[in-house]
């Protein structure tokens, strides 16, 4: 069964204090990984896609990097403004058009 | 605002009762999603249209759930005789289509409350 799991489920930062979240996967034939911010009460907001092993993205202070069991969302340097929860979602190959997502971590930076 | 919106945002109805969500896509945009996601858990995929065809529905998808995309635009979502486990964020999204372009970019959500 194609599934997906993010750790940690929670995450306290100071400002300025860099860390890594996690999303590994299991899947029948990756399709692409895709990570989205949610903010409370909204819609998920697009962040990256990655398709194959290796492949890295950056955006301001965030950076995906995927391996073929794993992918890291790194934030450096974060500002409370970065304060969300970040979602983790994969498409697989025999699951169609769908993403499946993890649970996510929300992240709290502070001042 | 050329983003992905829904109405209403929020709707509280009574058990059994019947409720209608509507979903506006990206206009470029061809393929059209709908998940729902409640508290702490991660959006589940409902189901899916490419122009005005449903492709794909989730075994989450019961009787009691229907989906239009009539003229491949705009959606809707019905859900009949509500019951409180479908209290729920309701999520629409939509992507191009295009090979290659696999990116789904969601609305602000309806956040469904039933009594």
């Amino acid at each position: 069964e194609d599934q997906v799991t993010q750790s940690p489920e929670a995450l306290r930062l100071q400002e300025g204090e860099s860390s890594s979240l996690n999303c590994s996967y299991t899947v029948s034939g990756l399709r692409g990984l895709f990570w989205y911010r949610q903010d409370p009460g909204k819609g998920p907001e697009f962040l990256f896609t990655l398709y194959s092993a290796g492949e890295e993205k950056e955006k301001e202070r965030l950076k995906a990097t995927l391996t073929k069991k794993e992918s890291f969302l790194h934030i450096t340097a974060p500002k409370p403004e970065d304060s969300a929860t970040y979602l983790c979602a994969v498409q697989a190959n025999q699951a169609g058009t769908a993403l499946i997502f993890g649970k996510g971590t929300t992240l709290s930076v502070s001042s | 605002d050329t983003g992905v919106s829904q109405d209403p945002r929020h709707k509280i109805t009574k058990r059994g009762q019947n409720v209608t969500f509507r979903c506006d896509p990206i206009s470029e945009h061809n393929r059209l999603y709908w998940y729902r996601q409640t508290l702490g858990q991660g959006p589940e995929f409902l189901t899916y249209f490419q122009n005005e065809a449903q492709l794909e529905k989730s075994r989450l998808l019961s009787d009691r759930f229907s989906a239009e995309r009539p003229k491949g635009s705009f959606s809707t979502l019905e859900i009949q005789r509500t019951e409180q486990g479908d209290s729920a964020m309701y999520l629409c999204a939509s992507s191009l289509g295009a090979s290659g372009e696999n990116e789904q970019f969601f609305g602000p959500g309806t956040r469904l409350t039933v009594l």
